[in-house]
């Protein structure tokens, strides 16, 4: 059985000041990790998404995270946040099967409420 | 929009009668997933369709709900005899698997039940 932790429900962070959103998770089996984020009132869009390779991953509106095996984490950053960004992130998890197969069903995390002020 | 539509977005009844959710998936998906969402949690997974055929169906999927999936395209949940215990969001995504492989699942913007 997999389970995700989202260790903050809430985030405030000032305009421009960096960001950490933290996940860590639990699984049998290897997994692919995403991030999806939720604005009011849309639904949910995926954000980025580790699946093989580089332990870096990045998204075309400057967040990254990383995907560390070792402390089973998959902690979403970024550097300089904006007023935009304020949304609901949730960080999930897929189980692997042999040869990369992925049944594409998702467990999620409870979601960090983050909100940025100017 | 080619995304994917839900239909109704609020729904509001009374406990006990009986409500019908629609999903319309992105067009070339043959997978649709539903999942549900209450408040201050994380979307769960209620099941999920490869074309008509329904894979898999969670233990939170009682057996007042039904999903179908009929013709691979739109898919329905139904809840009959409704509790205050089902208010929450409905959520449906959809995906293309090709070849032993999973896509980005594309979400819905839900539908959110009230139960009075």
């Amino acid at each position: 059985a997999q389970s995700v932790t989202q260790l903050d429900s809430q985030v405030p962070v000032f305009e421009e000041a960096p960001v950490e959103l933290r996940c860590n998770y639990s699984s049998s089996v290897s997994v692919y990790l995403f991030w999806y984020v939720q604005y009011p009132n849309q639904g949910l869009q995926l954000l980025l998404k580790y699946l093989s390779g580089s332990t870096l991953v990045e998204s075309i509106n400057g967040f990254e995270a990383e995907f560390n095996k070792s402390q089973t984490s998959f902690h979403l950053r970024k550097p300089s946040v904006h007023i935009s960004d304020t949304a609901e992130y949730f960080c999930a998890v897929s189980d692997v099967w042999a040869g990369g197969t992925s049944y594409g069903k998702l467990t999620f995390g409870q979601g960090t409420i983050l909100t940025v002020h100017p | 929009d080619t995304g994917v539509s839900q239909d109704p977005r609020h729904k509001i009844t009374k406990r006990g009668q009986n409500v019908t959710f629609r999903c319309d998936p992105i067009s070339e998906h043959n997978r649709l997933y539903w999942y549900r969402q209450t408040l201050g949690q994380g979307p769960e997974f209620l099941t999920y369709f490869q074309n008509e055929a329904q894979l898999e169906k969670s233990r939170l999927l009682s057996d007042r709900f039904s999903a179908e999936r009929p013709k691979g395209s739109f898919s329905t949940l139904e809840i009959q005899r409704t509790e205050q215990g089902d208010s929450a969001m409905y959520l449906c995504a959809s995906s293309l698997r090709l070849a032993g492989v999973t896509g980005e699942l594309f979400f819905g913007e839900g539908s959110r039940l009230t139960v009075l």
